[in-house]
C-alpha cells in the first residue's frame, strides 16, 4: 500500500506569513497533485507535478516534486485569510492508462487570520 | 479545467431506504470514474473505481453488493447506497479522470444523512 504522509495536519497563522506544507511516502508516484478543499465543497486541483525536482508556481503557492519523486512540499508566501482551507496532496498510483484513483494524504487544515 | 456535477448536492433519508447519486461530466467522455468518501475533518478515501461498461472495482473494505456502482455512458456514472443505515452518513464525492497524468476532476460532493 502506497502511503503519503502529509504534515502539519493543523496549522493557523497570521496573515502576512509564510508556510510549507509536506508531502512524503516511502512509494514512488508517477506524478503527484495538489488539490485545495473547501468546506462542503470538492476539491479543486491547483497543480500537477511530474519530474522530479520539478518547480511549479502559481501566484503566491510555490509546489516542488522531490528529485525521487517520493515527496513534494507546497509554500505559500505572504499567505492571506482567502488561502484557508484543506489542502491536499494525492500521488498517482498508476502510470498514464491505469484506471486507479489517487492515494490523498490526510490532509492539513489551513487557517489565515487576518 | 474540466467540470464534474453531482446530484444531489445533500440528502436526508430514512433508515432502510435505499440512495442514488449521480456523477456526470459535463465537457468530457470520462470512461473511468472514482467514488471517494469523506468524513468530517479527514481526507478523502477511495471507495471505488466506475469502468464504463464493466464491473466496478472496489476497494478493501467496501462492500459492493451495499454500495451499487453503474457506469452505462460515457459521461455518467451512479452510486446507490442500498438499505442505508445512519452509519452510512458521510460526504460523498467523485471524481473523472482526464488528461495525460491521471489528473482528477471533483465533483462537488453529495452530503447523505441517513436518519
Amino acid at each position: 500500500t502506497q502511503l503519503l504522509e502529509q504534515s502539519p495536519q493543523f496549522l493557523s497563522i497570521q496573515e502576512g506569513e509564510n508556510l510549507t506544507v509536506y508531502c512524503n511516502s516511502s512509494s514512488v508516484f508517477s506524478s503527484l497533485q495538489w488539490y485545495r478543499q473547501e468546506p462542503g465543497e470538492g476539491p479543486v486541483l491547483l497543480v500537477t507535478v511530474v519530474t522530479g525536482g520539478e518547480v511549479k508556481k502559481l501566484k503566491r503557492l510555490t509546489f516542488q516534486f522531490g528529485d525521487a519523486r517520493k515527496d513534494s512540499s507546497l509554500h505559500i508566501t505572504a499567505a492571506q485569510p482567502g488561502d484557508t482551507g484543506l489542502y491536499l496532496c494525492a500521488g498517482a498510483r498508476v502510470a498514464g492508462g491505469g484506471a486507479d484513483g489517487l492515494t490523498f494524504g490526510k490532509g492539513t487544515h489551513l487557517i489565515i487570520q487576518p | 479545467g474540466a467540470v464534474v456535477s453531482q446530484h444531489p448536492s445533500w440528502v436526508i433519508c430514512k433508515s432502510g431506504t435505499s440512495v442514488k447519486i449521480e456523477c456526470r461530466s459535463l465537457d468530457f467522455q470520462a470512461t473511468t470514474m472514482f467514488w471517494y468518501r469523506q468524513f468530517p475533518k479527514q481526507s478523502l478515501m477511495l471507495m471505488a473505481t466506475s469502468n464504463e461498461g464493466s464491473k466496478a472495482t472496489y476497494e478493501q473494505g467496501v462492500e459492493k453488493d451495499k454500495f451499487l456502482i453503474n457506469h452505462a455512458s460515457l459521461t455518467l456514472s451512479t452510486l446507490t447506497v442500498t438499505s442505508a443505515h445512519p452509519e452510512d452518513s458521510s460526504f460523498y464525492i467523485c471524481s473523472a479522470r482526464e488528461g495525460r497524468y491521471n489528473e482528477q476532476f471533483f465533483g462537488p460532493g453529495t452530503r447523505l444523512t441517513v436518519l
